[in-house]
């Protein structure tokens, strides 16, 4: 059964620095591997999606990498800004016949101004 | 106006009480989907439907029900409530091509009593 974790649960950084959110999946029979933002009160918006067949996606400040083989991938977040604060999940595509994501359980960043 | 809504946002409820969640879109998508998240954990899926005629259990369906009323509408209810039901409700939907994008409406949150 794949499982999904996310580390840590929690984050707190001073504005301006670099930094980088983990997500680690036990089954690399996947399709893709999404980031997604989650704001109080909101749903979740994707971020970044990365295909089983790169190794990462740019946007912006954000830069996501994949590693099947080793079952990880990270988030990176350059010159992070109080805007930023908000909540993390990762969520994996797998390749069996289910048809649904499964999730981590997310990184709470919050960026002190 | 949003892609993905859910009503109401907020609800306060009894144990025993039937209560239905709504979700309404205008993506045109056929995939709908209803998790729920408790706090520190990530997205569990309750049930999913890829047309209006299919229904089909997720991780949790236990407790629950739901209804494709259309292609547009997917209701979940909850029968008969109780307190370990409390937790935010997402909906999200998809168009099932070859990269599962969801799209997640802004959540409900549950309380019962």
């Amino acid at each position: 059964k794949q499982e999904v974790t996310q580390i840590p649960a929690a984050l707190s950084v001073p504005e301006g620095e670099n930094l980088v959110l983990n997500c680690s999946f036990t089954d690399s029979a996947i399709y893709n591997l999404q980031w997604f933002r989650q704001d109080p009160g909101k749903g979740l918006t994707s971020l970044l999606l990365i295909q089983s067949s790169q190794r990462e996606q740019t946007s912006g400040r954000l830069n996501a990498s994949l590693d099947k083989s080793s079952g990880r991938s990270t988030l990176y977040i350059a010159a992070s800004q109080p805007g930023d604060s908000a909540t993390y999940l990762c969520a994996v595509d797998p390749m069996d016949s289910s048809y649904k994501l499964i999730f981590g359980s997310g990184t709470r960043l919050l960026v002190r101004p | 106006d949003a892609d993905v809504t859910q009503t109401p946002r907020n609800r306060i409820t009894k144990t025993g009480k039937r209560i239905m969640l709504e979700c309404s879109q205008t993506k045109g998508h056929d995939r709908m989907y209803w998790y729920r998240q408790d706090p520190g954990l990530g997205l569990q899926l309750i049930y999913y439907s890829f047309d209006v005629k299919d229904i089909n259990k997720g991780e949790i369906s236990d407790g629950y029900s739901v209804s494709r009323q259309a292609q547009a509408k997917f209701s979940l209810s909850l029968e008969s409530a109780i307190p370990n039901q409390t937790a935010l409700y997402f909906c999200a939907t998809s168009d099932g091509r070859e990269v599962e994008t969801q799209y997640f409406g802004p959540g409900t949150r549950l309380l019962v009593l």
